[in-house]
């Protein structure tokens, strides 16, 4: 079952405007990563916010982290037509005795020049 | 090269036959994970381990077949391949199941015919 939900499921925005993305999770975390997938490429790290931080930046990106109200933002400022990617939320969950990451579906970002 | 390898990157095969995907990394991480990619679905969890010899069933391990003899390597085997395997299967390590990043190979596109 889906941890992670990331909202919009597609953006489509002009180069140099900025994209916002949300995910939403139902249960407690220590963490919540972000990933970007480029087409026909395996995932790549982008964030990892911890459950004690309430934002963090990497260069153009700024995720956002609420945990009472269960839900991660991660926004790119000044877009380029290189974000275009879809972007994964994950979270991770406990399975008998050991964790693992939860994706969620992912939300398809397309940045126009 | 360093890093995290998979192979065959595409693999076409009939149903029923015996299909092998390899996964390789040079991190010496603990965790190593199997996840399949389908429209619709996101990434899913199909097998994944914690060390040499340990491994634990995801969100979708029926059909499949996994194996850690070396920390290394992290073989998934699609014991009699069925067209509902059809799809791009992701191999991704990291040093914990949730606590840290994955880092993701480039993919194996499966066609089960």
């Amino acid at each position: 079952s889906q941890q992670g939900e990331e909202d919009p499921q597609a953006l489509s925005i002009q180069e140099g405007e900025n994209a916002t993305m949300n995910c939403s999770y139902k249960t407690s975390i220590n963490n919540l990563q972000w990933y970007r997938q480029n087409s026909g490429r395996g995932l790549v790290h982008l964030i990892l916010i911890r459950s004690n931080e309430r934002e963090k930046h990497s260069g153009r990106l700024r995720v956002t982290l609420d945990t009472s109200k269960k839900s991660s933002s991660l926004l790119i400022t000044a877009s380029r037509a290189a974000d275009t990617a879809s972007y994964f939320c994950a979270t991770p969950r406990t399975q008998g005795g050991s964790e693992k990451l939860v994706f969620g579906k992912g939300m398809k970002l397309t940045v126009n020049p | 090269d360093a890093g995290i390898t998979q192979s065959p990157r595409y693999k076409i095969t009939e149903t029923g036959r015996q299909v092998t995907l390899m996964c390789h990394q040079t991190w010496s991480h603990s965790y190593m994970f199997w996840y399949r990619q389908d429209l619709g679905h996101g990434l899913r969890l199909i097998y994944y381990s914690a060390a040499a010899d340990i491994t634990d069933k995801g969100e979708v391990p029926d059909g499949y077949v996994v194996s850690r003899s070396k920390t290394e390597n992290f073989p998934l085997t699609l014991e009699s391949a069925t067209r509902s395997q059809t799809s791009v299967y992701f191999c991704a390590s990291s040093e914990s199941g949730g606590y840290n990043e994955q880092f993701f190979g480039p993919g194996t596109r499966l066609t089960v015919l």
